[in-house]
């Protein structure tokens, strides 16, 4: 059974910082793995799709890395802004039986950048 | 329509009724799917719908929760006989096709007293 962990579950930073957030899964047999940003009381925001096969994605200030070997990814974002702030998830897709596709997600990691 | 449309947006329901929750995904997407997010956990999988394919329900709690997708649009989680640790937000999520990009509904907060 796939796991998807995402530490640490609240990280605080100065604005400017550059930010690091992880995620770990414990299955490599996967499809892609996406992460997504929740502001409070809202849906998810698809950010940044990786496909198995890619090591990297990029859009605009964010960039992702995928190693699917030792099951991590990394959402990097430089000069963070107090906008920036939301929980930021994890979500690794796989093939759940019958060419159904299936995403697990971490619990997220919830992120404060302070003016 | 712009993007994945949820109704209601929150319903508040006794213990013991059924409830009924609409998801309209983006105008021809195949996919769709269903996700619980309770206060403090992650999003845990319900039911996932691929085009005219049997849906996968390997996610559905109990057998009180059920949902359809007709015409390959509009979709209609229920739940029978709501308890009070059904009480979730309950996303949907809609894919052009399988293994493809999520776009989230804004959800369906439900609290059952």
């Amino acid at each position: 059974k796939q796991e998807v962990t995402q530490i640490p579950a609240a990280l605080s930073v100065p604005e400017g910082e550059n930010l690091v957030l992880n995620c770990s899964f414990t299955d490599s047999a996967i499809y892609n793995l996406q992460w997504f940003r929740q502001d409070p009381g809202k849906g998810l925001t698809s950010l940044l799709l990786i496909q198995s096969s890619q090591r990297e994605q990029t859009s605009g200030r964010l960039n992702a890395s995928l190693d699917k070997s030792s099951g991590r990814s990394t959402l990097y974002s430089a000069a963070s802004q107090p906008g920036d702030s939301a929980t930021y998830l994890c979500a690794v897709g796989a093939d759940s039986g019958g060419s159904n596709y299936k995403l697990t997600f971490g619990k997220g990691t919830l992120l404060t950048v302070n003016p | 329509g712009a993007g994945v449309s949820q109704s209601p947006s929150n319903k508040v329901t006794e213990k013991g009724k059924d409830v009924e929750l609409r998801c309209d995904p983006i105008s021809g997407h195949t996919a769709l799917y269903w996700y619980r997010q309770s206060l403090g956990q992650g999003l845990e999988f319900l039911i996932y719908f691929q085009g005219n394919s049997a849906p996968d329900k390997s996610g559905l709690p109990s057998d009180r929760f059920s949902a359809e997708r007709t015409g390959g649009s509009v979709s209609t989680l229920t739940i029978q006989r709501t308890q009070q640790e059904d009480s979730a937000v309950y996303l949907c999520a809609s894919s052009l096709n399988n293994n493809e990009k999520l776009f989230f509904g804004s959800g369906t907060q439900l609290s059952v007293l």
